[in-house]
């Protein structure tokens, strides 16, 4: 298997909802990444997990809550959120550290619609 | 800074032509990475250039680095109109903890 799945695909939230993002991955890859991806524009960094631990919050607001229940699973649970939070969320893998000696592994994303 | 800036913003060309794509970066760096997106959907690995490293080879894909001018380039020899995507480069500093990608360059490839 050398895939990052995420699920749902596409996901219409009201701004006082909770939902949850999610991003699996069984390549053995030891470090997981969420992105955030606004339209015509590159990808930018939310948070970093290397070993299942959290290494790197890009000062993202706290309405956006990562898990990391396993080496294999990403969780993004989403909470209270605003119109301007919808973007394409992209979650990712690398073996070999956050450097991506060979690659990031990237999911199809989820298209996410803030009302 | 470190994001690189990536020019032109957009290109468009006939299938069959050569597609040329330029990233700059600002800070030293341990590699360079391309990446394809295709529109909406995530992104895919097309190559990795270490810094000690000037030219690689990737099927149609020709990349090379020049770490003195801080710069890099992606050449896509006989493009087809499958190629048409958005192209990013990315850089992970020397000493860095994450990955960060540059601008993109809009592709086009006509029929």
């Amino acid at each position: 298997d050398t895939e990052v799945t995420q699920t749902p695909k596409h996901l219409v939230m009201g701004m006082t909802n909770k939902k949850s993002l999610k991003c699996e991955q069984h390549m053995g890859h030891r470090a997981m990444y969420w992105y955030k991806q606004k339209a015509k524009k590159p990808p930018e960094l939310m948070f970093v997990y290397s070993y299942e631990k959290l290494s790197i919050n890009e000062s993202v607001p706290s309405r956006f809550s990562p898990e990391c229940p396993n080496s294999s699973l990403l969780n993004l649970h989403l909470h209270a959120l605003q119109p301007e939070d919808s973007a394409l969320y992209l979650c990712a893998s690398s073996q070999g550290g956050v450097q991506g000696d060979y690659g990031y592994t990237f999911g199809s994303g989820t298209r996410l619609t803030v009302v | 800074s470190q994001q690189g800036e990536e020019d032109p913003q957009a290109l468009s060309i006939q299938e069959g032509e050569n597609a040329t794509m330029n990233c700059s970066y600002k800070t030293s760096i341990n590699n360079l990475q391309w990446y394809r997106q295709n529109s909406g959907r995530g992104l895919v690995h097309l190559i990795l250039i270490r810094s000690n490293e000037r030219e690689k080879h990737s099927g149609r894909l020709r990349v090379t680095l020049d770490t003195s001018k801080k710069s890099s380039s992606l050449l896509i020899t006989a493009s087809r109109a499958a190629d048409t995507a958005s192209y990013f480069c990315a850089t992970a500093a020397q000493y860095g903890n994450k990955l960060v990608f540059g601008a993109g360059t809009i592709l086009r490839v006509k029929s």
